[in-house]
């Protein structure tokens, strides 16, 4: 099973600000099957990014996603309020068909 | 624009089975690419894939979780389930279903329902 760590577990940022979260596998990943989504409390999570970069439907700009082999980031560039949640990272890995979340990073409001 | 449900117990005892299903509308689960998913949250911690389905049968579970956890399909009712054994206080999560496209990404989730296993 490939583990996804992600750092930090707590981000403490003001509105405005720029965020950085990090996802980092053991092994090296297929990007094609790196995805990140947002969980705000009582709610389901939500697809922010999947294949690494792409932006899911109605995401905004603000969002985007990088990296490749064990690093993957997900950068908010300008804080909205709405955006202190917790984020997750996921990944497919073919054999065994599964499927693996990090351990998440919440962002909260400094 | 797919929809997904869940229903079933909240309540389970410790060693019994876990029985949930997740209807689904705006889509079929009888066409397509979408392989149909479960997920887990137990409280306060992380997201958990437990398994998946695809219309023509064929199903993926966790390897820890196999022995115990059955995912099926009722192409008449469009809903799928998933039946979970021999439960302990380590099951109690949210479950979700959840929907991928084909390409290995969640874009659709249930609202998801609390499960707690207890006496």
């Amino acid at each position: 099973e490939i583990v996804l760590t992600q750092s930090p577990g707590t981000l403490s940022l003001s509105p405005g600000e720029r965020a950085t979260l990090s996802c980092r596998a053991g092994q090296s990943l297929t990007s094609s099957f790196l995805a990140w989504y947002q969980q705000k409390p009582g709610q389901a999570p939500r697809l922010l990014i999947y294949g690494a970069s792409s932006r899911a439907t109605g995401i905004p700009d603000r969002f985007s996603g990088s990296g490749s082999g064990t690093d993957f980031t997900l950068t908010i560039s300008r804080l909205e309020p709405e955006d202190f949640a917790v984020y997750y990272c996921q990944h497919y890995d073919r054999s065994p068909p599964e499927y693996t979340f990090g351990q998440g990073t919440k962002l909260e409001i400094k | 624009q797919v929809q997904l449900q869940e229903s079933g117990p909240g309540l389970v005892k410790p060693s019994g089975t876990l029985s949930l299903t997740c209807a689904v509308s705006g889509g079929s689960i009888s066409s397509g690419v979408r392989w149909w998913t479960w997920v887990r949250q137990p409280p306060g911690k992380g997201l958990e894939w437990i398994g998946e389905i695809f219309h023509s049968g064929s199903t993926n579970y966790k390897p820890s979780l196999q022995s115990r956890v059955a995912i099926s399909m009722d192409k008449s009712k469009n809903q799928f389930s998933l039946r979970l054994s021999s439960l302990t206080a380590a099951d109690t999560a949210v479950y979700y279903c959840a929907s991928n496209s084909g390409w290995f990404h969640f874009d659709y989730w249930g609202q998801g329902t609390l499960v707690t296993v207890s006496s």
